[in-house]
């Protein structure tokens, strides 16, 4: 079946430096790649959704500018969460349509990211 | 906008009994529902996915229904087993992006 890879799967990194996490489809091409956020005990929370060859849909409440996100080819997108700050430590999972497929199919996510900034 | 609730939203039980697990909707424009296990600190693992115009779906000892008008999925889980403590979590999709449920956190007793 379809994989979505997701890289660190945990990193720790001090206030104020920038991270960068990778979201990989392994043998499918992703169009679209869609980055959630998950903080304790709540649910996933949609960031934004990342389109190959243009500019990320960011939902409401979500810094563009903070939150970078590059999706250069088919197969990889990155999301940077830049000058990060003690209240970014989260989860957050990249996830992909399976290949086929329309509305009707379901997605694959990758392992998520744990964050932690201290 | 959409939202989906999960109870209980925490679930302990023996070894070997059956469970069933709850989702609510409140929009049914949806093209489907997913059903989801996540492992402390791991990612999601897609366990079984319905499509609006389907009913239900099984998959070994997991049963899923869905009841789009009245907004409602269920997850039956069959003689359940250690193994199977989770958190479990249904989404819907209406198409572009998923809305989640807070979960149910699952415990099964040895």
């Amino acid at each position: 079946g379809a994989v979505v890879s997701q890289h660190p799967s945990r990193v720790i990194c001090k206030s104020g430096t920038s991270v960068k996490i990778e979201c990989r489809s392994l043998d499918f091409q992703a169009t679209t790649m869609f980055w959630y956020r998950q903080f304790p005990k709540q649910s996933l929370m949609l960031m934004a959704t990342s389109n190959e060859g243009s500019k990320a849909t960011y939902e409401q409440g979500v810094e563009k500018d903070k939150f970078l996100i590059n999706h250069a080819s088919l197969t990889l997108s990155t999301l940077t969460v830049t000058s990060a700050h003690p209240e970014d430590s989260s989860f957050y999972i990249c996830s992909a349509r399976a290949p086929g497929g329309g509305f009707n199919y379901g997605y694959t996510f990758g392992s998520g990211t744990r964050l932690t900034v201290v | 906008k959409q939202e989906v609730t999960q109870i209980p939203a925490a679930l302990s039980v023996p070894e070997g009994e059956n469970l069933v697990l709850n989702c609510s909707f409140t929009d049914s424009a949806i093209y489907n529902l997913q059903w989801f296990r996540q492992d402390p600190g791991k990612g999601l693992t897609s366990l079984l996915l319905i499509q609006s115009s389907q009913r239900e779906q099984t998959s070994g000892r997991l049963n899923a229904s869905l009841d789009k008008s009245s907004g409602r999925s269920t997850l039956y889980i069959a003689a359940s087993q250690p193994g199977d403590s989770a958190t479990y979590l249904c989404a819907v999709s209406p198409g572009n992006q998923f809305y989640f449920g807070t979960g149910t956190s699952l415990t099964v007793i040895p």
